[in-house]
């Protein structure tokens, strides 16, 4: 079945680094993303990496991919207090909808 | 700002009344998503458009839910007889389409209407 898992909480202090991981199920998915939603708002996205990579690196963000595990995580460097919010992962099996996971909400203390 | 549009961003109705809600894309995206999201719930897929045609619908959209994408452009989502179960955000995204996989799939979402049933 589609069921993506993420931990709920993850609180940081600011200028460490973040560790959000996610994992899936369909192997077929083609694309696995990241997406921010801050209080109130849409979704952001951030980043995608294709599956036939393991890493993907983009400014403060570095994206880690597990085929053989389904496993996605998101690194964040420098963590800083704009970065709180909700994070989602979300996979893109053979059809075209993305299926999210329940997102892990970030919270950065000084 | 060319980025996806919905409106209203709230609806506040009673239960037995309809709503609905518009989605304006991200201009020559030819395809259009909507989610649902609830309190503490990542989006869950409702039904998507490639042009005017709907291609998917979830088994989350029931009767009482209808969505239309008339010209290509906008789409409406319709909710007859709303419901308190209904309360939820309601999220539009949109994707280029056409035939490079990373651009073509990649999704933007809107801002949400968030709906709110008493």
């Amino acid at each position: 079945g589609e069921d993506v898992e993420q931990s709920l909480f993850l609180s940081v202090r600011e200028g460490d680094s973040s560790v959000i991981n996610c994992t899936y199920t369909d192997s077929s998915s083609t694309y696995l993303y990241w997406y921010k939603q801050e209080p109130g708002a849409g979704l952001q996205l951030l980043t995608y990496i294709f599956s036939n990579m393991d890493m993907k690196q983009d400014q403060r963000l570095t994206v880690l991919l597990n085929k053989k595990d389904k496993h996605l995580s998101l690194r964040i460097a420098d963590t800083q207090t704009g970065d709180s919010a909700i994070y989602f992962c979300a996979e893109r099996p053979d059809t075209d909808k993305l299926i999210f996971g329940t997102g892990t909400r970030l919270q950065v203390f000084p | 700002d060319t980025g996806v549009s919905q409106n209203p961003r709230h609806k506040i109705t009673k239960r037995g009344q309809n709503v609905t809600f518009r989605c304006d894309p991200i201009s020559e995206h030819n395809r259009l998503y909507w989610y649902r999201q609830t309190l503490g719930q990542g989006p869950e897929f409702l039904t998507y458009f490639q042009n005017e045609a709907q291609l998917e619908k979830s088994r989350l959209l029931s009767d009482r839910f209808s969505a239309e994408r008339p010209k290509g452009s906008f789409s409406t989502l319709e909710i007859q007889r709303t419901e308190q179960g209904d309360s939820a955000m309601y999220l539009c995204a949109s994707s280029p389409g056409g035939t490079s996989g990373a651009v073509r799939d990649t999704q933007y979402f809107g801002p949400g209407t968030r709906l709110t049933v008493l």
